[in-house]
């Protein structure tokens, strides 16, 4: 079965901090890997998109790791600010008919 | 660049009342859209796709249903809606980079 899942289900980190969220996967095929950063009450927006040849990934602050034969993805934020609170999905595409799975997402708090 | 709108922001209906929220995008023609459902603290579930005018694919099968009648409008529709129907309704069109609209907050009560 073509599943997402994502760990923690929710982190608190201080303000300035590091945090790893991870991603772990069974798709397949696959296709791509995606993180979306989520605030409360909107819809998500991209962060970075992932090919199967692709091992890094930064936007900013963020950075997104690929490991296709693991299975695993996680994204890294650096030094955290405030407004990185939010839900962090993890989206993998593939599968038979290549839809999009979305994973449950995790909550992050940052805290001053 | 591309533009969702939904409308309402948000809805409180009573349960059997019917339902019809519409998605409206610009800066774009003949996109792939989308109606997703959240549920609170879950994963966004996907309800229905749309390639084109007309075309519209399930993904979950519930009392819900969609529209496409024109090739930038997308509308969700529900004859009678139950309390399970209570969530955030989201929009989003692309095909290999999704973008999202702001939502429907609906409450059923």
């Amino acid at each position: 079965k073509n599943q997402v899942e994502q760990s923690p289900q929710s982190l608190i980190i201080l303000e300035g901090k590091n945090c790893t969220l991870q991603c772990n996967y069974t798709v397949s095929p696959f296709s791509n890997l995606r993180w979306y950063k989520q605030d409360t009450g909107r819809g998500p927006v991209s962060l970075t998109i992932m090919t199967f040849s692709e091992n890094t990934k930064s936007n900013g602050r963020y950075t997104a790791t690929l490991d296709a034969d693991t299975k695993q993805s996680s994204l890294h934020i650096t030094a955290s600010q405030l407004s990185d609170s939010a839900s962090y999905i993890c989206v993998v595409s593939g599968g038979s008919n290549y839809q999009l799975i979305w994973g449950a997402g995790t909550k992050l708090i940052i805290k001053p | 660049s591309q533009t969702i709108h939904q409308w309402p922001a948000t809805l409180v209906q009573p349960v059997g009342s019917p339902l019809s929220l519409e998605c409206t995008v610009e800066g774009t023609s003949n996109p792939n859209l989308y109606w997703y459902r959240q549920a609170a603290g879950r994963g966004l579930q996907l309800l229905f796709y749309s390639v084109g005018i007309g075309q519209i694919s399930s993904e979950v099968p519930q009392n819900l249903s969609a529209s496409r009648p024109q090739d930038r409008q997308f509308i969700l529709s529900s004859k009678k809606l139950l309390l399970s129907d209570s969530g955030f309704y989201l929009c989003a069109l692309g095909l290999y980079e999704q973008y999202f609209g702001p939502g429907t907050r609906l409450t059923v009560t």
